[in-house]
């Protein structure tokens, strides 16, 4: 079982507000990365990080932000959350030694 | 990375084998063949990868062609719980570059 944690798991959230989903990993792994997903759609990639201070943006355009200044702790953040937004948000790292992406349990996000 | 071509879904019996395909036709040589699936909206989950051999672990069995343009994925007894979207994905292992999902094979085990 891999060690990757998201908080909140359910968050609905009113126009405007500004919100933090939060990602953490125990297991050392510098590469990490955040998805986003409609239901029943496919995964795109929104963001990533190679290791600590180093972030990147994904294939799909996302007005959310990302900081990596620890190795275990990667959270994306939004300044003001629209209805646009609503989605599932999952974290998922990659370790160096055993080349396979270990993904969160997802945080479903309703902005009303 | 190369691009993998997946049917939009496949229906399984219970406890018979379950053959998913992909066809990765420009894959490169020192590109690896990944299998992921995703059930319900979980985050998806790692099954298998290989490059050119056949693998077998204690979840599936990979067969990959001896021109390595195709390969199978094999669930040899899918019981209900495998019922999922499976991702094949074609990527330089140890890379730096992201996985990129594609939209993958809806696979239903019907009892």
């Amino acid at each position: 079982e891999a060690d990757i944690y998201q908080t909140p798991r359910y968050l609905v959230i009113g126009t405007g507000k500004k919100i933090t989903l939060e990602c953490s990993q125990t297991m050392g792994h510098d590469k990490m990365y955040w998805y986003q997903q409609d239901p029943g759609m496919e995964l795109h990639l929104i963001h990533y990080s190679y290791g600590v201070n180093s972030t990147e943006k994904g294939d799909l355009s996302s007005e959310s932000t990302v900081s990596r200044i620890r190795t275990e702790h990667f959270p994306l953040t939004l300044e003001s959350a629209r209805p646009s937004h609503t989605s599932q948000y999952l974290c998922a790292s990659r370790g160096q030694v055993v080349d396979t992406q270990y993904f969160g349990p997802g945080t479903r996000l309703t902005v009303l | 990375d190369a691009k993998t071509t997946q049917p939009p879904s496949m229906d399984c019996a219970e406890g018979r084998a379950a053959n998913l395909p992909c066809n990765h036709s420009t894959i490169s040589g020192n590109e690896y063949v990944y299998w992921y699936r995703q059930i319900h909206s979980q985050g998806p989950q790692y099954i298998i990868h290989g490059l050119k051999n056949n693998e077998t672990n204690e979840m599936a069995s990979l067969i990959i062609t001896e021109d390595r343009k195709s390969s199978t994925l094999i669930l040899p007894h899918a019981t209900l719980r495998d019922t999922a979207v499976y991702y094949c994905i074609v990527r330089v292992d140890s890379g730096n570059t992201p996985l990129v999902f594609g939209k993958g094979t809806r696979l239903s085990v019907i009892a």
